[in-house]
């Protein structure tokens, strides 16, 4: 089953944050996040161990609560090059790298 | 050059042909992956490989079958292509010993059936 990533779109001005939530229905050992740019092919953009880890990557970080079973990408201070859709790919068994992911979040960065 | 490469980019075809689709990976990676992509509905698993005798079923895999020719090759075929195939298909690899586990994605084949 799908992870549910919310919220589906979201629409910035540059220098504003954001937040995308991955919530699964079953229990998480690892969670993966990438970028899609327009066109192009998906791009690694950080993995969270169960944990709580949390990860940082430029000025996007992420988070992973492994009871409440879900994830979140923070954006902050966003730019232009941001732009994409962010999907969650979620492992619930560390068995080799298979992916579970969602169904993306739109997020277009205006100036 | 690109790291892993699909081909074609771009097919259309009609219904009840058989198409292939191809990858091919300069990476060395051990697993290869086929993905479709339809809007709103993520990256969905069709087949996966581990290595060259191992082929497994994803979430989709119906009305699709693969091939692993070499470490370097994995190809996805569709017997008799039907409209509800087309879609975005990405391949992608990834390093078994990578401890990000990161998959790389091809740039993907853009399938239309008709």
């Amino acid at each position: 089953q799908q992870p549910v990533q919310s919220p589906q779109a979201v629409i910035l001005r540059e220098g504003e944050d954001a937040v995308i939530n991955c919530s699964s229905s079953k229990a998480l050992y690892s969670v993966h996040w990438y970028r899609q740019k327009h066109g192009e092919a998906p791009v690694f953009l950080m993995i969270l161990l169960k944990g709580g880890e949390q990860k940082g990557h430029e000025k996007i970080s992420a988070s992973f609560n492994e009871k409440k079973q879900q994830s979140s990408l923070y954006l902050t201070a966003s730019q232009l090059s941001y732009s994409g859709t962010y999907f969650c790919g979620t492992n619930d068994n560390n068995a080799g790298n298979m992916l579970t992911f969602g169904g993306g979040t739109r997020l277009m960065v205006k100036p | 050059d690109a790291d892993v490469t699909q081909t074609p980019r771009n097919r259309i075809t009609k219904t009840g042909k058989r198409i292939m689709l191809e990858c091919s990976q300069t990476k060395g990676h051990d697993r290869m992956y086929w993905y479709r992509q339809d809007p709103g509905l993520g990256l969905r698993l069709i087949y996966y490989s581990f290595d060259v005798k191992d082929i497994n079923k994803g979430e989709i895999s119906d009305g699709y079958s693969v091939s692993r020719q070499a470490q370097a090759k994995f190809s996805l075929s569709l017997e008799s292509a039907i409209p509800n195939q087309t879609a975005l298909y990405f391949c992608a690899t990834s390093d078994f010993w990578s401890p990000s586990n990161e998959q790389f994605f091809g740039p993907g084949t853009r399938l239309t059936v008709l």
